[in-house]
């Protein structure tokens, strides 16, 4: 089973600032089978990034997301009130699917 | 517009039965692999079972493998999971989701959940 790690656990930031995630996978994901999900309280989760960098339908440009191998980051270049929420990273290249713990962005 | 709507969730004891419904809209259900993702209160996200958009091949989390049934009915664009021998750690919110069928299989559209409380 490959185990997602992120960190920070918490990140506490400014409207405006930018933001900086990581997820690091316990083996290499493969195909960069990685996906970035949000979520907002009593909300389901919304799909960001896939394929470790492409933006999901309707995703504005100021998520971005890069890496390879066992190293992720999901990146907001600057936070708009909208973007305070907990960030899950996926790993579904292999069996089971797996996801982070979770990194929640909150306002400083 | 993609909508998947949960239902069959509640309060069941320990031990019990309780069978969930993803009722799916604005997409040809026929055509896209389907799972079930689980979130217990204050905790992350938890893949439970995916079946393909046939229905001919299922997957489960070794969580609930044996106790869990995934399955579809294509005719009735609707979603089932079948939820045997019930125990506290099951209590979540069970989201229904779609499958993309684009590079690999991540969950890209997903339902609003619904509550299922294990308890006496």
């Amino acid at each position: 089973e490959i185990v997602l790690t992120q960190s920070p656990g918490t990140l506490s930031l400014s409207p405006g600032e930018r933001a900086t995630l990581s997820c690091r996978a316990s083996q290499s994901v493969r195909s960069n089978y990685l996906a970035w999900y949000q979520q907002k309280p009593g909300q389901a989760p919304r799909l960001l990034i896939y394929g470790a960098s492409s933006r999901a339908t309707g995703i504005p440009d100021r998520f971005s997301g890069s890496g390879s191998g066992t190293d992720f980051t999901l990146t907001i270049s600057r936070l708009e009130p909208e973007d305070f929420a907990v960030y899950y990273c996926q790993q579904y290249i292999s069996s089971p699917r797996t996801f982070g713990q979770g990194t929640k962005v909150e306002i400083k | 517009e993609v909508q998947l709507l949960e239902s069959g969730g509640g309060l069941v004891q320990p031990g019990g039965s309780l069978r969930l419904s993803c009722a799916a809209s604005g997409f040809t259900f026929s055509s896209y692999a389907m799972s079930w993702v689980r979130q217990a209160p204050g905790k992350g996200l938890e893949w439970v079972s995916s079946i393909r958009d046939s229905g001919g091949d299922t997957y489960y989390a070794d969580s609930v493998k044996g106790r869990f049934t995934v399955s579809r009915d294509n005719s009735r664009n609707t979603l089932y999971l079948q939820m045997n021998s019930l125990r506290a750690e099951d209590t979540a919110v069970y989201y229904c989701a779609k499958f993309s069928n684009v590079a690999g299989w991540y969950e890209d559209h997903w339902g609003q959940g619904t509550l299922v409380t294990v308890s006496s």
